[in-house]
């Protein structure tokens, strides 16, 4: 159980477009999810918390207008890069959790790939 | 703010022998939680195992086990009998007892090579 996946596993598009990449609960309800990014051999950073109904919290140095996070339900949270550059490309991994236990359990993506050509 | 700190950035062990990858966190909290994550070539974020502070014994799970010192804010992870499979980048990270919208804090990992 607790599984989550990511759509599209990589994508690659051209400077100046916009992308979007979907994270979805499979088998519970995801009341908080979580967009980190990644950079090859680094650490996660923490992008922003999205909870279900309401917008979602952004760390700070993330552009909100940029990296556009929508979790419009309690199964899908959606991230749309707006406007790519070659910076926005990275790795990019949505993590959800549940109310339902502790609240100690993270779940995690697989991840995007994103490449901005 | 709640910081972790994994001090070896890389780390290499041989097949079958035990190794141990540090880590320390500054918290102002009593209650929280500690994690110890495997991230694989595949880059899945995969859960080795967890501690509870408020839990004084080590969480063990099969070879891998925790050192828990929760005064001195100390966190290892041992791997015990190595295996291939085990090579992967390990996070540490801190989860606060607060609010279940709190993410987890994640160290800068340590990629652990094992030699067979």
């Amino acid at each position: 159980g607790a599984v989550v996946s990511q759509h599209p596993s990589r994508v690659i598009c051209k400077s100046g477009t916009s992308v979007k990449i979907e994270c979805r609960s499979l088998d519970f309800q995801a009341t908080t999810m979580f967009w980190y990014r990644q950079f090859p051999k680094k650490s996660l950073m923490l992008m922003a918390t999205s909870n279900e109904g309401s917008k979602a919290t952004y760390e700070q140095g993330v552009e909100k207008d940029k990296f556009l996070i929508n979790h419009a339900s309690l199964t899908l949270s959606t991230l749309t890069v707006t406007s790519a550059h070659p910076e926005d490309s990275s790795f990019y991994i949505c993590s959800a959790k549940t109310a339902r236990d502790r609240g100690y359990e993270q779940y995690f993506g697989p991840g995007t790939r994103l490449t901005v050509t | 703010a709640q910081t972790v700190t994994q001090s070896q950035p890389e780390m290499s062990v041989q097949e079958a022998e035990t190794v141990t990858l540090s880590c320390t966190y500054d918290t102002s909290e009593s209650d929280y939680y500690l994690f110890w994550y495997k991230q694989p070539p595949s880059r899945q974020m995969i859960l080795v195992i967890r501690q509870e502070a408020y839990k004084q014994q080590n969480a063990t799970e099969n070879r891998f086990s925790v050192n828990f010192q929760k005064a001195a804010k100390s966190f290892s992870l041992k791997i015990s009998d190595s295996q291939l499979g085990d090579a992967a980048m390990y996070f540490c990270a801190y989860r606060s007892f607060r609010s279940g919208n709190t993410p987890l804090v994640f160290g800068k990992g340590t990629r652990l090579s094992v030699i067979a």
